[in-house]
């Protein structure tokens, strides 16, 4: 197992198209984050998931957004009608039930909206 | 007023400088935890901290609970170091609260 995988790396899409992200965490964690940041920013909290159920959405997740992690494995992420606004890296991060060993971060999927 | 404020914003430095990074915050938390950013967005784990000091390498970071406080040190910095120095807290649900971050450029 070598972390956490995000696909695609870099997307670019125009306005109004839906985008869906893919994130892998490593194998025995029970829990999967998504954080949006935009530049110069640091990252902002959007859901998370133990196992399979999500459990916390930030309010910056509005109804154009939807996550979803069946199974308790990969999670995906989908973005209905793109807005420019929605241009950002998007990362997940994945931790152990008890986070003694705190996060492990994927490299983030880099959304552009033309 | 943000959760977690950060100083400095922007820090320069020359090879081989003491450096400290510093992290102030308002509201209890479970956890401290001080992050790596390098351009291209992948970001990595260095501490996390809910007390006392941690060591690895040639980074330290120390908190004081009492004060809110935190620091990030590198001694004998390199080029290497230069990155984004992301300090975040955890709550009890372990999401992260971020700080803007410090961005370190240490000269060669």
């Amino acid at each position: 197992d070598t972390g956490v995988s995000q696909d695609p790396r870099h997307k670019i899409t125009k306005r109004g198209q839906n985008v869906t992200f893919r994130c892998d965490p490593i194998s025995e964690h029970n829990r999967l984050y998504w954080y949006r940041q935009t530049l110069g920013q640091g990252p902002e909290f959007l859901t998370y998931f133990q196992n399979e159920a999500q459990l916390e959405k930030s309010r910056l997740l509005s109804d154009r957004f939807s996550a979803e992690r069946p199974k308790g494995s990969f999670s995906t992420l989908e973005i209905q009608r793109t807005e420019q606004g929605d241009s950002a890296m998007y990362l997940c991060a994945s931790s152990p039930q008890m986070d003694s060993y705190g996060y492990t971060f994927g490299s983030g999927t880099r959304l552009t909206v033309v | 007023k943000n959760e977690v404020e950060q100083s400095p914003q922007n820090l320069t430095a020359q090879e081989g400088e003491f450096i400290t990074i510093n992290c102030s915050y308002s509201v209890g938390i479970s956890a401290l935890h001080w992050l790596q950013q390098h351009p291209g967005g992948g970001i990595v784990s260095l501490f996390m901290l809910s007390s006392g000091k941690k060591k690895h390498g040639r980074l330290i970071a120390t908190i004081n609970i009492q004060e809110k406080h935190s620091s990030l040190h590198i001694t004998a910095s390199h080029p290497r170091d230069s990155a984004v120095y992301i300090c975040a807290l955890s709550y009890n649900t372990d999401k992260l609260i971020f700080g803007t971050g410090t961005r370190l450029q240490v000269f060669p």
